[in-house]
């Protein structure tokens, strides 16, 4: 089992819906997650973090997490084209510790249609 | 304020020839991971570095090694490089206090 999963898509969504994405993590002690956006060609910019079960919202994004089902989503309302990218969940792979160690998945590609 | 920064930004070596990556971490940050990413996947841990120490190591032989300086820049090196080591190397910086990692634009590694 790997140790953090996505579908790798595409997501294919219509401009102005609600895309959501979403990710599985094997690691019961993880504490912190991560979602990065990554354009072709480009290195992966941090759009969200959250720690705590429940919802954090931040503009036009949403993360939501639960660590008894080891699950994490990302919602992104209003969908622009300029969202299309592949959209990385990261897990902080370590016990607590200090090193943060980032799991990545494969990433879900993400196209937003005009 | 400058972000992380990689260099170079492109590169192409030969079967055996060994390679360098440099990287500088933003500006407070004093703690340095490397990732490769080979197409179509997430990135890899390499390693990580804080104080000059390497810290972390994923699952990489001997052959990818690093140094952190004192003013926390980074090296990545690759020895006898193989086919299968042509990816995007990625540096990712951030600061004890803070989990987030924020990541260089990347060097690209061509091995032929």
């Amino acid at each position: 089992q790997k140790e953090v999963e996505q579908n790798s898509g595409p997501l294919s969504v219509p401009e102005g819906a609600i895309a959501s994405l979403n990710c599985t993590y094997s690691d019961r002690v993880s504490q912190s997650f991560f979602w990065y956006r990554q354009y072709s060609g480009k290195s992966p910019e941090l759009i969200m973090s959250i720690y705590s079960n429940g919802d954090k919202e931040d503009g036009r994004f949403t993360a939501q997490l639960n660590k008894a089902s080891q699950y994490v989503s990302l919602l992104i309302r209003d969908s622009q084209p300029s969202d299309s990218a592949t959209y990385l969940c990261a897990v902080n792979g370590e016990y607590g510790g200090a090193t943060n160690k980032l799991i990545f998945g494969t990433g879900t590609l993400l196209a937003v249609q005009p | 304020d400058a972000g992380v920064t990689q260099s170079p930004t492109h590169l192409i070596k030969t079967r055996g020839q060994q390679v360098t990556l440099r990287c500088s971490p933003k500006s407070g940050h004093d703690t340095v991971s490397w990732y490769q990413q080979a197409l179509g996947q997430g990135p890899q841990f390499i390693f990580q570095y804080y104080e000059e120490e390497e810290r972390q190591r994923g699952n990489f032989p001997d052959r990818f090694s690093g140094h952190q300086f004192p003013n926390y820049s980074s090296e990545l090196n690759v020895n006898a490089l193989l086919l299968g080591d042509s990816a995007l190397y990625l540096c990712a910086s951030r600061s004890d206090s803070n989990y987030g990692y924020t990541f260089g634009s990347g060097t690209r590694l061509t091995v032929v």
